[in-house]
């Protein structure tokens, strides 16, 4: 089974609307981290966001929250107010077991985003 | 620029050479990571330096790769007798403990005809 699932090869969306990409993950671990990873077409992995396995709140930084739905296994990143420059390949990720960056990271197969004018 | 860097950025080989890319991670961080990623696919992990030790392989890394990391700083990727289904892109993570992120070079594109 895929441990990491998005299910939007690619988005169209009207630009200052606010998008939705859908994750979904499986692990039996209780302690793992969730991440979005943005790649512009340049080709580097720009960090987002991050998410713990205990985090209470939703994790937000800046014009990106993440709505974590634990008993659903989701993590769904949303951005507000999307912008021309939001165009790029948006990827979840997880990190099975505890934190520290010990662990290499599960990526899924990611969503391509378009923002239109 | 304290960001990694990865080189070359770009490399073409015919198919039973051998290539070897290197990884400056980010100054002080002491994991290091190495993935690889092809084309309309997500990053897959290959294997994790804590300082100079290897500490985790993917079974995606077969007997022709061999990662090091020599007195914890840089780090080299090597694959023997390349393959076509090589072709990829590499890419380096770094890190440090109290982060929870991993932070990426540009990555190495690797074109084997």
């Amino acid at each position: 089974a895929q441990k990491i699932t998005q299910t939007q090869p690619g988005m169209f969306v009207q630009e200052k609307e606010a998008v939705t990409l859908d994750c979904t993950y499986d692990t039996s671990d209780q302690s793992y981290g969730l991440f979005w990873y943005k790649q512009p077409s340049s080709g580097e992995m720009i960090f987002l966001i991050y998410q713990g396995s205990y985090d209470e709140q939703n994790a937000t930084e800046g014009r990106y929250s993440l709505n974590f739905q634990k008993a659903r296994k989701s993590a769904n990143l949303v951005i507000s107010a999307s912008q021309l420059g939001d165009s790029a390949m948006y990827f979840c990720a997880m990190r099975e077991g505890p934190g520290g960056g010990a662990d290499g990271l599960t990526f899924g197969k990611g969503t391509h985003l378009i923002i239109q004018p | 620029d304290t960001g990694v860097s990865q080189n070359p950025r770009h490399k073409i080989t015919k198919r039973g050479q051998n290539v070897t890319f290197r990884c400056d991670p980010i100054s002080e961080h002491n994991r290091l990571y190495w993935y690889r990623q092809t084309l309309g696919q997500g990053p897959e992990f290959l294997t994790y330096f804590q300082n100079e030790a290897q500490l985790e392989k993917s079974r995606l890394l077969s007997d022709r790769f061999s990662a090091e990391r020599p007195k914890g700083s840089f780090s080299t990727l090597e694959i023997q007798r390349t393959e076509q289904g090589d072709s990829a892109m590499y890419l380096c993570a770094s890190t440090a403990g109290g982060y929870n992120e991993q932070f990426f070079g540009p990555g190495t594109r690797l074109t084997v005809l």
